[in-house]
């Protein structure tokens, strides 16, 4: 089955840097690859996606980047505001005919963006 | 427009006593989804369905079951509490038409 690894859990940066979370999957079928963002006490929210028919895909501050022969995708948030500060979440899934089944996310990385 | 409902949010059991969380959508959503969350170990998935009347197991299904009589609602059952079962459940709903999974706010479980 289909196992997602993330890294790092935890990451620290200073306000108006970058902040870089990696992610590799194991299942070479997968082609669905989302983020979520969940802030301190509340559910999970879709922030970006990719499929696997796109390397890149950019959405303001926030990045997503696809290596299919890898098998890795990663997420990429530049001048960081105290606010991106919560846990990040990948995940991978295979979508059959544009219907997509079991998602796996990856374990989290706590993110915090020190003022 | 509510989205996704859990109820109970809270909840403390005994080892041994059953329970039953629901879970209800009104997006009419074809996808429904039980996911626990622990420290460290992030989201991982129990059961899902991909449509009314049919279930299917997760990364972790064992002591749970599901039921998806109703397109609107997913029932995640517990017949024998354990306290490794402590966690917070999360209930997601989704369309074949997009990915995004839309998540109710948690139900947290407690089993003494």
């Amino acid at each position: 089955g289909e196992n997602v690894e993330q890294h790092p859990s935890t990451l620290s940066v200073q306000e108006g840097d970058s902040a870089v979370i990696k992610c590799t999957y194991s299942d070479s079928a997968s082609n669905y690859f989302p983020w979520y963002k969940q802030e301190l006490g509340k559910r999970p929210q879709l922030i970006i996606d990719i499929r696997s028919n796109v390397g890149e895909k950019k959405d303001q501050r926030i990045a997503v980047t696809l290596n299919k022969t890898a098998k890795h995708f990663s997420l990429h948030i530049t001048e960081t505001q105290p606010e991106d500060s919560a846990v990040y979440f990948c995940a991978a899934s295979i979508r059959y005919g544009g219907a997509t089944n079991k998602l796996i996310f990856g374990t989290g990385t706590l993110l915090a963006v020190q003022p | 427009n509510a989205g996704v409902t859990q109820t109970p949010k809270f909840r403390v059991l005994k080892t041994g006593q059953s329970m039953t969380l629901l879970c209800a959508q009104d997006m009419n959503h074809e996808y429904m989804y039980w996911y626990r969350q622990d420290p460290g170990m992030g989201l991982r998935l129990i059961h899902y369905s991909v449509g009314e009347g049919t279930t299917a197991k997760g990364e972790v299904p064992d002591g749970y079951n599901v039921s998806r009589l109703k397109k609107q609602n997913f029932l995640l059952g517990l017949e024998s509490a354990a306290p490794s079962q402590t966690s917070v459940y999360f209930c997601a709903s989704g369309s074949p038409n997009t990915g995004e999974l839309f998540f109710g706010e948690g139900s947290r479980l407690t089993v003494l």
